[in-house]
């Protein structure tokens, strides 16, 4: 248990309401990530931090900001919902193990855009 | 740039039988390969990874995968089914370098025949 939790775990909101996401890690690792996982898709990467104030864009960044004030905590923000991101978002934290970072992941959110 | 391909979205198999997922890779640097297993309603669990050195990796429950530079590939095996392998298998490439994010293949959604 790599001590990851995500909140809300479930959210209906409506288009155009802004949305925050939570994620928390209990062991100050460096790195974090937000995915979206949509059938057909698999998981695609949104934003990561790779300390705190520090976060770059992934593969699916757009309509979708971040921020890390601190390193237990990496928030994901949709500033004007849309109906196209209603998704299930996970945050993963990464390990290091020897030459390679071990990726563990949250339980997930599920977020329902109306 | 990463991608990986996940041949079958789904794939049927009866208990007691050879499962085989298929996962063809790109990378243009040397990869970091990774099998994660998704159970209902939960977050991804790591199955077995490739970084370096043999190129048969075993992982938990069963299951392994060989590294094959030649092919690109990276199929997962397990020599007999059991009714509770029954999830999404998912695929996922990674470089050496810094955050080492992960690219996902579709995923193959498994069933098992009683």
């Amino acid at each position: 248990d790599a001590g990851i939790t995500q909140s809300p775990r479930h959210k209906v909101t409506e288009t155009g309401t802004p949305v925050t996401l939570r994620c928390h890690q209990t062991e100050n690792h460096r790195y974090m990530y937000w995915y979206r996982q949509d059938p057909g898709h698999g998981l695609r990467l949104i934003h990561y931090s790779y300390g705190v104030k520090d976060t770059d864009k992934g593969e699916v960044s757009d309509g979708y900001s971040v921020s890390r004030s601190k390193t237990e905590d990496f928030l994901l923000t949709l500033e004007s919902a849309t109906s196209s991101q209603t998704s299930v978002y996970f945050c993963a934290i990464s390990e290091v193990r020897g030459s390679y970072n071990e990726q563990f992941f949250g339980p997930g959110t599920r977020l329902t855009v109306l | 740039a990463q991608s990986v391909t996940q041949l079958g979205s789904h794939v049927s198999v009866s208990e007691g039988a050879l499962v085989l997922l298929r996962c063809n890779y790109s990378s243009s640097v040397p990869p970091y390969l990774f099998w994660y297993v998704q159970y209902p309603n939960q977050g991804l669990q790591l199955l077995l990874k490739y970084t370096t050195g043999a190129t048969l990796v075993k992982g938990i429950n069963g299951f392994e995968a060989e590294f094959k530079k030649s092919e690109t590939s990276f199929h997962l095996t397990k020599p007999s089914a059991h009714m509770s392998d029954a999830a999404e298998y998912f695929c996922a490439v990674s470089d050496a370098r810094g955050a080492q994010k992960l690219v996902f293949g579709q995923g193959t959604r498994l069933t098992i025949n009683p």
